[in-house]
């Protein structure tokens, strides 16, 4: 089945730097890729995503790329600001005839932006 | 409109004691999801359903059964309650998106917070 790896675990930068977030996939069928943000105690909630006959995916200050020969997709956020800390969490999916369809998660990372 | 609504959004068992979380969306979703949420572990599925009356098993359900006898709701029962099973439990909905090619925009609960001593 699909495995999902997610990196770096944590990730601390400073107020309006960027921030890079990567995963990869291992299943060449998966053909979604969504983003979710948890901020503490809350529940996830997605917050980009992208299909795999798109490169790239951008929205205000955060945008995503694939690369779908290397299984590999970013989560990138300029200018960040204290408020985008949480855990993303970065997720693929495939579609199957059926419906079965179902996300699996990368492990998430805590981003911290420190003032 | 409420979204997914997930209750209890607390309980603590004692090792052996059985409950039933639930989770009900009012958004017409085909598709429901339960998840665990332990540190450093992300998001693990344990059970879902892609329709009225149907379930099956995701990447860890041992331990858990689940029922969905009506499109909205989607019960999780833990019959013999262990520490392991100690976690956040996330439900979680989603619709079979047709028009501009696949997604699977997934709508979470609140979550219910589950100890087990």
């Amino acid at each position: 089945g699909e495995n999902v790896e997610q990196h770096p675990s944590t990730l601390s930068v400073q107020e309006g730097d960027s921030a890079v977030i990567k995963c990869t996939y291992s299943d060449s069928a998966s053909n979604y890729f969504p983003w979710y943000k948890q901020e503490l105690g809350k529940r996830p909630q997605l917050i980009i995503d992208i299909r795999s006959n798109v490169g790239e995916k951008k929205d205000q200050r955060i945008a995503v790329t694939l690369n779908k020969t290397a299984k590999h997709f970013s989560l990138h956020i300029t200018e960040t600001q204290p408020e985008d800390s949480a855990v993303y969490f970065c997720a693929a999916s495939k579609q199957t005839q059926g419906g079965s369809e179902k996300l699996v998660f990368g492990k998430g990372t805590k981003l911290t932006v420190n003032p | 409109n409420a979204g997914v609504t997930q209750t209890p959004k607390f309980r603590v068992l004692k090792t052996g004691q059985s409950m039933t979380l639930l989770c009900a969306q009012d958004m017409n979703h085909e598709y429901m999801y339960w998840y665990r949420q332990d540190p450093g572990m992300g998001l693990r599925l344990i059970h879902y359903s892609v329709g009225e009356g149907t379930t099956a098993k995701g990447e860890v359900p041992d331990g858990y059964n689940v029922s969905r006898l009506k499109k909205q709701n989607f019960l999780l029962g833990l019959e013999s309650a262990a520490p392991s099973q100690t976690s956040v439990y996330f439900c979680a909905s989603s619709y079979n998106h047709l028009g501009g090619g696949y997604k699977n925009i997934q709508y979470f609960g609140a979550g219910t917070r589950l100890s087990v001593l």
